[in-house]
């Protein structure tokens, strides 16, 4: 299963809502997680099922979707959001998409 | 708290091997699965396999059938990838990671694979 995102690269500033979109190349149900990496670090858990908060995050990310295609969006960005995000789908193994560059405008 | 700690850096001639391990503290060690992921710089991380502690069952990603072997020490709490027949596109962060509702919950730190003549 194929995992595309959008945008690659998000350019945007504190405050700001961001959105990022995640497609899946066939149907996947809600099985899809989200991810925050930054330089030199290992990937953290955001959102699993789609829509769930891993305990811990702050309440600013929310995800949505099922099927082929979903969102993670972070309501108002705080200056430790700007990192590298990936979609991950477990339906079928594990994929992740290319990733989006959360950069600061 | 529950981490898991990987061993160092490795740097390996191509056609070498290379083995990774991962201790995972914290929490009952054979209650989850432990997956690897392959992540080359600037690219997107690659599910590589897991490996199942309390019966030492694996499964491993297709394209490192052969080349990939996973392991684990329920007595010391620590899992094993062992990578051999090393390409210069193998250069990469290997994670190990924690299963978790079918995802992974938990990562290590990362140990830098260098394959360089």
């Amino acid at each position: 299963i194929q995992m595309t995102q959008s945008p690659s690269t998000l350019s945007a500033s504190v405050g700001d809502r961001v959105t990022i979109t995640c497609r899946a190349s066939q149907s996947i149900s809600d099985w899809l997680a989200w991810f925050q990496q930054k330089p030199g670090k290992a990937p953290k858990l955001l959102i699993y099922k789609a829509s769930t908060l891993e305990s811990g995050v702050p309440s600013r990310f929310s995800g949505s979707g099922s099927g082929t295609e979903f969102t993670l969006t972070i309501s108002s960005l705080q200056p430790d959001d700007f990192a590298t995000y990936y979609c991950q789908q477990y339906n079928s193994y594990w994929t992740f998409g290319q990733g989006t560059k959360v950069e600061i405008k | 708290q529950v981490q898991l700690m990987q061993s160092g850096a490795e740097v390996q001639k191509p056609g070498a091997s290379v083995k990774v391990s991962c201790e995972a503290s914290g929490y009952i060690f054979t209650d989850h699965y432990i997956h690897w992921v392959r992540q080359a710089p600037g690219q997107r991380p690659e599910w590589l396999g897991w490996v199942k502690p309390n019966t030492g069952d694996t499964n491993y990603a297709q394209i490192f059938q052969g080349r990939v072997t996973m392991t684990r020490d329920t007595s010391i709490s620590t899992a094993y990838m062992a990578l051999s027949s090393l390409r210069s596109d193998d250069t990469a962060m290997f994670y190990c990671a924690r299963g978790n509702r079918d995802t992974f919950d938990i990562w290590g730190q990362g140990t830098m694979v260098t394959v360089s003549s």
